[in-house]
């Protein structure tokens, strides 16, 4: 089946240490999106990319970048997470701007 | 973006009928108003999408308010596995942006 697919499911990392989380898709949507949901909130837009075109909500941190080398792949780079980076990551496609959107599962993060 | 009003949780019963309402009033013209859910564990599920006529899919169907400042999601007979955050989101051309959401509980 077309899917979404989010790796790893679970993530640890160290206070301040890099970390990556990756995303694939089957479905060759053109956008792909990176939301942060805290505990008990609503997921929360990060940034998207169409096709290779990269957009950043305007209150997104520095601290978090994008990565898209090929149309099935996406990454989210935290380049020194804090305590208070610790969510679940999720990510999603849609065909374009507007049409439904197709979530992973995500990855959560925890921040030691 | 257009602002949507849930009432922060709901309760129904197994196999009955259940209808969540939202409120956006400040919808424009364009943007189609989705719903989505998202279970325990697990990233948010597109239910369904409408602009001004009713849709009905295998999951639900979608009331819209003549003056598209409202719309009901309707799920005709709740199951356990319906209990979920609903997000109601009027789109076009932006991006996904959710709010809080309506909480259903479903009881046996």
């Amino acid at each position: 089946d077309a899917m979404v697919i989010q790796n790893p499911r679970y993530q640890v990392t160290q206070f301040g240490k890099p970390v990556t989380l990756s995303c694939s898709q089957t479905l060759n949507h053109n956008v792909m999106y990176w939301y942060q949901q805290k505990s008990s909130q609503a997921p929360k837009l990060l940034f998207h990319y169409y096709d290779k075109d990269f957009n950043n909500e305007a209150d997104t941190p520095d601290n978090f970048q994008s990565r898209r080398p090929n149309t099935s792949f996406c990454f989210l780079d935290i380049r020194s997470p804090g305590l208070g980076d610790a969510a679940m990551y999720l990510c999603a496609t849609s065909g374009w701007r507007g049409s439904p959107l197709h979530f992973g599962n995500g990855t959560r993060l925890t921040v030691t | 973006d257009a602002k949507t009003t849930q009432p922060n949780s709901m309760e129904s019963n197994e196999e009955e009928p259940v209808h969540l309402p939202c409120n956006h009033s400040t919808i424009s013209g364009t943007d189609y108003i989705h719903w989505y859910r998202q279970l325990p564990s697990q990233g948010p599920e597109y239910v369904i999408h409408g602009l001004t006529s009713n849709v009905n899919n295998r999951m639900a169907s979608l009331a819209i308010a003549e003056d598209r400042k409202s719309s009901t999601l309707i799920l005709h007979r709740a199951t356990l596995r319906d209990a979920a955050v609903y997000y109601c989101i009027p789109l076009s051309q932006g991006n996904l942006i959710f709010g809080k959401g309506t909480k259903l509980s479903v009881k046996p």
